[in-house]
């Protein structure tokens, strides 16, 4: 099993909205709707933000949102705002196990 | 409000043992349906699953580690446990548990427990 891919980094000004992909295979992120987002600061443990593709949790800023096409999830991030910059991951259920994604840094500009 | 708080040793010496305690607390670790994991980070890397345990004792594990890797499970001290055998220093990481409400979610997460590898 690989990692779930992501881009290494994606940036935005203040305001604006940033798209963060996570590809996986027909074996895990394209076979179930079991698609995970995690917001991480540096030195903190991560956070949950969408679950099952594109659902919030409570207390979740309505400005994230998630969705899924094929083998490839999205987050999306309206309405950027400094405290937004941060490490996300992506997470997929695999039939048995989990895999991460590699991480995006996000960097607001 | 569920918290988890990891214990363990920080440091272990190559090809020994490492092993890693969850302490749950606000909650029953055998109430509800719930996975009990381990997920680690190595310094300035992603996170990489390790394993879970399911409330009635059923594990899964990464195939990566699988020949390494043993989750049980306390219930009478509301704790599970990690234990993966013969470390090298590619094991050195944070080290995290974690609840599960469903396959792929994780809903809590301890603060986090570095462990070196080192001799």
């Amino acid at each position: 099993q690989s990692a779930l891919t992501q881009p290494a980094s994606v940036s935005g000004s203040p305001g604006q909205s940033i798209t963060i992909s996570c590809t996986g295979t027909s074996s895990d992120v394209g076979s179930y709707n079991l698609v995970s987002w995690y917001q991480q600061h540096p030195g903190k443990a991560p956070k949950l933000m969408i679950y099952e593709v594109s659902k919030r949790p409570s207390g979740v800023s309505n400005r994230f949102s998630g969705s899924k096409s094929g083998n490839t999830a999205s987050l999306t991030i309206s309405g950027l705002q400094a405290e937004d910059e941060a490490d996300y991951y992506c997470c997929s259920y695999a039939g048995s196990s989990t895999l991460f994604g590699g991480g995006t840094k996000l960097t607001v500009l | 409000q569920v918290q988890l708080q990891e214990s363990g040793p920080g440091l272990v010496k190559p090809s020994q043992t490492l092993s890693l305690t969850c302490t749950v607390s606000g909650g029953s670790i055998s109430s509800g349906s719930y996975y009990w994991s381990w997920i680690r980070q190595p310094a300035g890397k992603g996170l990489e699953w390790i394993g879970r345990i399911y409330t009635s004792g059923s594990t899964n594990y990464n195939p990566s580690l699988k020949s390494r890797v043993t989750i049980s499970v306390d219930t009478s001290k509301n704790q599970f446990s990690l234990k993966l055998s013969s470390v090298t220093a590619a094991d050195t990481a944070v080290y995290y548990c974690a609840r599960e409400p469903r396959a792929g979610r994780v809903d809590y997460w301890g603060q986090g427990t570095l462990v070196t590898v080192s001799s």
